[in-house]
């Protein structure tokens, strides 16, 4: 069970959009900064968004991500087939370990 | 260019440690803000993460296997190593280390670069 909480699956279809939530709590996600994680088939995770909303340098603008409270959304535009992948959420807790979401599976339809 | 990678045995029998070493390359552990985490994936599952080493040698463990977790860093070799005792089949899974970088707001840390990961299997 993880702290995180995320839907297991999303789908959506070419060029649509489509969010991912990750729900915590005033320990986690409500006091501390969120990233956002892709993670291809069969590849190590990459880093698609820091600080919430920030992208790393070459992650394209279809990504962004929000943060409220105690959760963050994760939004992609113009959905891609190339886009199918597992998708996490993270941050810092205050018991002092980092916490990931259970993941997200996105298919493009 | 930032690189890291992973190395240690791909099978360990239940009840050995296993050590792993993290070799990366483009930063040093030793500027303020620099910090390598160590995360693990089962197959099919999520990512967990195990314990982080920090520039200044501070060290965190996650909660539920710090007693079989130890973490340090050989700043002049450019390495983190991680040894976990007492291994069991359920610790199956992909090792990654990656390089942890600490934003300016407090709370504010990413795993920025990952390594390949290393699968290491548990079993007699």
């Amino acid at each position: 069970q993880s702290v995180l909480t995320q839907p297991p699956s999303v789908s959506a279809a070419p060029g649509q959009k489509v969010t991912i939530s990750c729900s915590g709590s005033s320990s986690n996600i409500g006091n501390n900064y969120v990233s956002w994680y892709q993670q291809l088939p069969g590849t190590a995770p990459k880093l698609l968004i820091y600080d919430n909303n920030k992208r790393p340098s070459g992650i394209p603008d279809r990504f962004s991500g929000s943060k409220s409270g105690t959760s963050a959304t994760l939004g992609i535009t113009g959905l891609q087939t190339g886009d199918e992948a597992d998708y996490y959420c993270g941050t810092w807790d205050s018991s002092l370990n980092w916490v990931f979401g259970g993941g997200t599976k996105l298919t493009v339809l | 260019q930032v690189t890291l990678r992973e190395s240690g045995p791909a099978l360990v029998k239940p009840t050995q440690t296993l050590t792993l070493t993290c070799t990366f390359s483009g930063f040093s552990l030793s500027t303020s803000g620099m910090c390598v985490s160590w995360i693990r994936q089962p197959p099919g599952k999520a990512l967990e993460w195990l314990a982080r080493i920090d520039w200044d040698d501070d060290k965190y463990y996650s909660t539920s296997l710090k007693t079989r977790l130890t973490i340090s860093k050989d700043t002049s070799k450019n390495q983190v190593v991680l040894t976990m005792t007492n291994m069991d089949p359920v610790d199956t899974a992909t090792y990654y280390c990656a390089r942890t970088r600490r934003g300016d707001g407090s709370g504010s840390y990413s795993f920025d670069y990952w390594g390949q990961g290393t699968l290491v299997t548990v079993s007699s």
